[in-house]
C-alpha cells in the first residue's frame, strides 16, 4: 500500500548548524506534504507544507523541496538552535483525506 | 491550547473494557481526524469524518468505532477487541479534506 518513508531516524548537529530531513513516498497521485514538529509529549505542530505544484517554499529558517519526479520531499533547518530539538515528521496525502506519516526523526541540536 | 482538545489526558482500563475518549474543536472545521502513535512509529490514522453523520474507516479501524453526531465533537471508542489498546491517541481537524490539520494534545491509553 502507500507508504512514507523518511531518514534519518536520529540526527545531531551543532547549534548553528544546518539539518536535512528526507521523505519519500510511493503514491505519485499526492499532492500535499506537511511537515510537523513533536516535543515531548506535546501535539503534533504543523510547521511548513508544499503541494506537489510548487517546488519549493520558504519559511524563515525552515525550507522544504519536493522532486514530483523522483518522490522525495525534504525539510531544511539552517542556523539551527537548541530549541529546534524534536521529533519531525514528514507525511503524504492520499486521496484527500489518507494520510499517511513517516516514522519520525529525532533532531538533536547541541549547544 | 484551545482550538481542538481531548480529554482526559491520561487514561487506565483493564482489558476487556471498552473506553471512549473524546475530542471536541472550536474551530468550525467540517473534517475531525482519529490517529493512533505508538513509540517511535508515525502516526496512523484509526477513522476520519469529512462531515456530520458520515465517518470512514483509515488504516487500522479493526476494533475502534466512532460517531459524529455533532461537527465538534467526534468521540473514538477503544472496544475489547482492539489486541493491542495502549498507545497514545490524537484526534485532528481541519478545514476541509486534510490540509492543515490541527492536533489535539492527546489521550495515554494504557490498558493492563
Amino acid at each position: 500500500g502507500e507508504n512514507v518513508e523518511q531518514h534519518p531516524s536520529t540526527l545531531s548537529v551543532q547549534e548553528g548548524d544546518s539539518a536535512v530531513i528526507k521523505c519519500t513516498y510511493s503514491d505519485s497521485a499526492s499532492n500535499y506534504f506537511p511537515w510537523y514538529k513533536q516535543e515531548l509529549g506535546k501535539r503534533p505542530q504543523l510547521i511548513i507544507d508544499i503541494r506537489s505544484n510548487v517546488g519549493e517554499k520558504k519559511d524563515q529558517r525552515i525550507a522544504v523541496t519536493l522532486n514530483k519526479t523522483a518522490k522525495h520531499f525534504s525539510l531544511h533547518i539552517t542556523e539551527t538552535q537548541p530549541e529546534d530539538s524534536a521529533v519531525y515528521f514528514c507525511a503524504a496525502l492520499y486521496n484527500n483525506n489518507d494520510m499517511r506519516f513517516g516514522a519520525g526523526t529525532r533532531l538533536t541540536v547541541k549547544p | 491550547d484551545g482550538g481542538i482538545t481531548q480529554s482526559p489526558k491520561y487514561l487506565f482500563r483493564k482489558e476487556g473494557q471498552n473506553v471512549t475518549l473524546s475530542c471536541e474543536q472550536n474551530l468550525n472545521h467540517d473534517a475531525m481526524y482519529w490517529y493512533r502513535q505508538d513509540p517511535g512509529q508515525g502516526l496512523r490514522l484509526i477513522y476520519y469524518s469529512q462531515i456530520v453523520n458520515d465517518f470512514q474507516k483509515g488504516d487500522i479501524a479493526e476494533g475502534y468505532s466512532v460517531s459524529r453526531e455533532k461537527k465538534e465533537s467526534f468521540p473514538l471508542t477503544v472496544t475489547s477487541a482492539q489486541k493491542n489498546p495502549t498507545a497514545f491517541y490524537l484526534c485532528a481537524s481541519s478545514m476541509t479534506k486534510a490540509y492543515e490539520q490541527y492536533f489535539g494534545p492527546g489521550t495515554r491509553l494504557t490498558v493492563t
